[in-house]
């Protein structure tokens, strides 16, 4: 299947600090992206829905200004969290497809975001 | 509202058969998505279905009946590796993926 790599894996940050995370399809153009947060023991809560070239379409409840998102090639989206708070630690995954009807979603391999 | 059930937990023992469900109520139907989860590392993907009937790929099979809103995934001859988390999606009419909360399954000797 087609490759998603998500970087970095993990990363401890102070609090006030922003943290950049990277996520490139390596062997296909991925027309949209999706960015997920996860807690532990729970299901993929959808953050933001990226198209290349357009505004991130934000979920309700998450803040646009905290999380910033940037689709700015058909092989790259990139998550800011800006002014991280401990409260923002927790597993950020992201996912690319190539179409927009009936393609499976890859995902990158996560980030485990950790705010001290 | 668009809504995912998926039993929280199941056990099974190695070598045995299990059988996950999921039902779901969306807006709009585009397929269903199996993907395996083991705790902290990513999803990946298992099976797709958009039509009625049985897929099969290897030790795993997956069922969707569009009419009753329900599918299951379908594991064989269980190995201590299938241990993780199954998660069911549904793509929507906008083609949004819909996920339920998934199913920790675990397996024991």
């Amino acid at each position: 299947g087609a490759v998603v790599s998500q970087h970095p894996s993990w990363v401890i940050c102070k609090s006030g600090t922003s943290v950049k995370i990277e996520c490139r399809s390596l062997d296909f153009q991925a027309t949209t992206m999706f960015w997920y947060r996860q807690f532990p023991k729970q299901s993929l809560m959808l953050m933001a829905t990226s198209n290349e070239g357009s505004k991130a379409t934000y979920e309700q409840g998450v803040e646009k200004d905290k999380f910033l998102i940037n689709h700015a090639s058909l092989t790259l989206s990139t998550l800011t969290v800006t002014s991280a708070h401990p409260e923002d630690s927790s597993f950020y995954i992201c996912s690319a497809r190539a179409g927009t009807t009936h393609t499976e979603a890859f995902f990158g391999q996560g980030t485990r975001l950790t705010v001290v | 509202g668009q809504n995912i059930d998926q039993p929280t937990e199941m056990t099974a023992t190695e070598g045995a058969i299990v059988q996950i469900n999921c039902t779901y109520q969306t807006s709009g139907f585009n397929g269903l998505f199996w993907y395996q989860q083991h705790a902290g590392e990513a999803p990946t993907f298992l099976s797709y279905n958009v039509l009625d009937g049985l897929e099969e790929k290897g030790r795993f099979s997956s069922f969707l009946s569009r009419s009753k809103g329900y599918s299951y995934l379908l594991l064989k001859e269980l190995q201590m590796k299938d241990s993780a988390s199954y998660l069911c999606a549904v793509m929507d009419s906008n083609y949004q993926l819909i996920w339920g909360a998934g199913t920790k399954l675990i397996i024991k000797p």
